[in-house]
């Protein structure tokens, strides 16, 4: 079983659309939580950084964790063409030091 | 602006020859990170460095070698012992080990 499971798509969305990204985790010793876009060709650029579990919204972007469950969530409002990428999640955790261990990335079309 | 800078954004290699990445950051950052992303498997680490003249292998280190003379640099050599190189690859950095990875645009490596 892998650290992280992430759907790995493709998504499919009508412009406009609420899109809810999702990932879970086996690990308890995760500690912080990450969503990454990656455009074709281009590096991972970084999108929502959390700690706690909870809310953390960024203009039309919303990253949920919820600790308990070891699942967490990004949700795009009115999603747009340009949302058209690649997300990947990614955590942080203490294991014998500090790893960051990454989902497959979830492949996401934005219909215009 | 400070970033990452990966060079060349592509590469082609004939198979048996070494190959040398280039990364450069101007940060200020003490940890820098070779990853590897192949589609569907996510990102898998390689070699990882926290300061200067030090440097630890990842999940994935055979067939790959490094070097931090500088702070700012981290060259990635993908050796002849690398059975399946081609393969996009990126360089990372973070201010400290658990705060979240900065990515370049990454090199893409084929080898034929």
């Amino acid at each position: 079983q892998k650290e992280v499971e992430q759907d790995p798509g493709p998504l499919s969305v009508p412009e406009g659309a609420i899109v809810s990204l999702n990932c879970t985790y086996s690990n308890s010793a995760f500690q912080y939580f990450m969503w990454y876009r990656q455009y074709s060709r281009k590096g991972p650029e970084l999108l929502m950084y959390t700690y706690s579990s909870g809310n953390k919204e960024d203009g039309r972007f919303t990253a949920q964790v919820d600790k308990s469950s070891k699942y967490i969530s990004l949700f795009i409002r009115d999603s747009q063409p340009s949302d058209s990428a690649t997300y990947l999640c990614a955590m942080i955790g203490y294991t014998g030091g500090f790893k960051t261990i990454f989902g497959a990335g979830t492949r996401l079309f934005v219909k215009a | 602006d400070g970033g990452i800078t990966q060079s060349p954004k592509y590469l082609f290699r004939k198979e048996g020859q070494n190959v040398t990445l280039s990364c450069e950051q101007n940060l200020n950052h003490d940890a820098m990170y070779w990853y590897r992303q192949d589609p569907g498997q996510g990102l898998r680490l390689i070699y990882y460095s926290q300061i200067v003249n030090d440097f630890q292998k990842g999940d994935i280190a055979e067939g790959y070698s490094v070097s931090r003379e500088k702070k700012e640099s981290f060259p990635l050599t993908v050796t002849s012992a690398q059975k399946n190189p081609t393969a996009f690859y990126l360089c990372a950095s973070t201010r400290t080990r658990n705060s979240p990875l900065h990515f370049g645009n990454g090199t893409r490596l084929t080898v034929t």
